[in-house]
C-alpha cells in the first residue's frame, strides 16, 4: 500500500536554530499538508499545499514557517527560528483530491526543541 | 472559533462487545466529518468518512452523522483488543475539505 514518508523520525534542535522536516508524498497525490500534535494535546491543522502554492494556512503557520515542494517527490517544511513551543509531532499528509475523501498520513517526525 | 468535542475517556469495553464513541461539532455549516485511528506515538489513521446525515457501514465499523443535532459518532462491533486505540474525530468547516479541525480523541480499550 502507497505510503507517505517522513524523515527524520526524530530531530533534536536547540532553540533558535533552523530545522527543515521533509517528507514524501503518494506520487499520485496533487493536495500535501501539514499538521502538528503537541504531547497529549490535539492534532492541530498547520498549511496546505497545492499547485505549488499554499492554498490554506492556520493561525500557528506565522512567518517562521514556511513549506516548499523543491522538486517533484519531496514536500518540506521549514521553521526557521525554533521555540521552545515548537516542539511537537509533525506529521505530513497527502490526499488525491481535495481532503474530501480524507488524507493519508505519515508516520509523523518528532521535534524536540531544547 | 470552530470547535469539536469528544469525550476523552478512557473508555473500556469487553472483547465482543460494542464500543460507542461519540462527538460534537460547533460549525452547523461543516460537510465533511471523519474518523481517525491513532495509536500510542503512532499517525492517525483514517477509518470512516462520512457525507450525509444517516448511518455509514464499513465492516465493523458504522459512522453516524446527525446534522440538525451537531453530532456524529462511530460504533464498533465485535471490538478487539487490537482495536485498543485513540479515536479522532475530524470535521472539514464549509467549502474548505482542506483544513480539519479534530477533537481531542476518546481513549479506547478493548479487555480481552
Amino acid at each position: 500500500e502507497p505510503e507517505v514518508t517522513q524523515t527524520p523520525s526524530h530531530q533534536v534542535t536547540q532553540m533558535g536554530q533552523e530545522v527543515i522536516l521533509r517528507c514524501v508524498p503518494i506520487s499520485n497525490h496533487l493536495y500535501f499538508y501539514w499538521y502538528r500534535q503537541i504531547l497529549g494535546q490535539k492534532v492541530e491543522f498547520l498549511v496546505s499545499f497545492y499547485n505549488n502554492e499554499i492554498s490554506e494556512k492556520s493561525e500557528i503557520f506565522d512567518d517562521q514557517f514556511s513549506v516548499e515542494r523543491p522538486d517533484g517527490s519531496n514536500f518540506t517544511l521549514k521553521i526557521r527560528s525554533t521555540k521552545l513551543e515548537d516542539s511537537a509531532m509533525y506529521f505530513c499528509a497527502s490526499s488525491t483530491f481535495g481532503g474530501e475523501y480524507g488524507y493519508t498520513f505519515g508516520s509523523g517526525t518528532r521535534l524536540t526543541v531544547v | 472559533q470552530k470547535e469539536v468535542e469528544q469525550n476523552s475517556g478512557p473508555l473500556s469495553v469487553p472483547e465482543g462487545a460494542i464500543a460507542s464513541l461519540n462527538c460534537t461539532y460547533s460549525d452547523r455549516g461543516s460537510q465533511s466529518f471523519f474518523w481517525y485511528r491513532q495509536y500510542s506515538g503512532k499517525s492517525p489513521e483514517l477509518i470512516m468518512s462520512i457525507y450525509s446525515n444517516g448511518d455509514k457501514e464499513d465492516g465493523r465499523f458504522t459512522a453516524q452523522l446527525n446534522k440538525a443535532s451537531q453530532y456524529v459518532s462511530l460504533l464498533i462491533r465485535d471490538s478487539q483488543p487490537s482495536d485498543s486505540a485513540t479515536y479522532l474525530c475530524a470535521v472539514s468547516p464549509p467549502g474548505s475539505a482542506r483544513q480539519l479541525t479534530f477533537g481531542s480523541g476518546t481513549q479506547l480499550t478493548v479487555l480481552p
